[in-house]
């Protein structure tokens, strides 16, 4: 079952702030952040395991929620690099992800 | 560190060719890799899960026959998409599990840059 991201798209200018959302029905067994710009291959950010647990990347950062069934990905004073589509990937114990539709983000000047 | 590469990056071929896609990784050995499949402004979707030295395992609704994956090593796997009709025409991602310290030591995937199909 794939994770629904939210929203779809934002446009932000440089240095305001933007958060995706990334839920499930059911608990997730992590959550996997990747960033793609278009024609190239998505590019690792971060991953969170446990309920709670929060994470950073430069400003970039995540959260996981007590339940597992919610993460969101925080973009702060963003900056025109931060253009791209984030995907969130629901992993599995043996490694596999399900990925979500996706949220583009386009950071202008 | 985790370093993964594809090649060809593109190919065009005729309708009824076969064409075969490579994807390494470079800096680390691994076990696990998985071929995507994409198209313009769409999610990443699962095709198959390479093991190396056993057969791979096929997500629902994606021929074995036609998409055949051989992971040889533990450094290599290739994708041949044999007899191809325009309809398979796609981008191609592969990716292979790694624990990091990109990801504090936890497994995830590492993207390949991806492979353009075009068929005539």
């Amino acid at each position: 079952q794939q994770p629904v991201q939210s929203p779809q798209a934002v446009i932000l200018r440089e240095g305001e702030d933007a958060v995706i959302n990334c839920s499930s029905s059911k608990a997730l067994y992590s959550v996997h952040w990747y960033r793609q710009k278009h024609g190239e291959a998505p590019v690792f950010l971060m991953i969170l395991l446990k309920g709670g647990e929060q994470k950073g990347h430069e400003k970039i950062s995540a959260s996981f929620n007590e339940k597992k069934q919610q993460s969101s990905l925080y973009l702060t004073a963003s900056q025109l690099s931060y253009s791209g589509t984030y995907f969130c990937g629901d992993g599995e114990s043996w490694g596999k992800l399900q990925f979500g539709a996706g949220t583009q983000v386009v950071v202008t000047p | 560190g985790a370093v993964v590469s594809q090649h060809p990056s593109r190919v065009i071929c005729k309708s009824g060719t076969s064409v075969k896609i490579e994807c390494r990784s470079l800096d680390f050995q691994a076990t696990t890799m998985f071929w995507y499949r994409q198209f313009p402004k769409q999610s990443l979707m699962l095709m198959a899960t390479s093991n190396e030295g056993s057969k791979a395992t096929y997500e629902q609704g994606v021929e074995k026959d036609k998409f055949l994956i051989n992971h040889a090593s533990l450094t290599l796997s290739t994708l041949t998409v044999t007899s191809a009709h325009p309809e398979d025409s796609s981008f191609y991602i592969c990716s292979a599990q790694f624990s990091s310290s990109l990801a504090g030591g936890r497994e995830t995937q590492y993207f390949g840059p991806g492979t353009r199909l075009l068929v005539l």
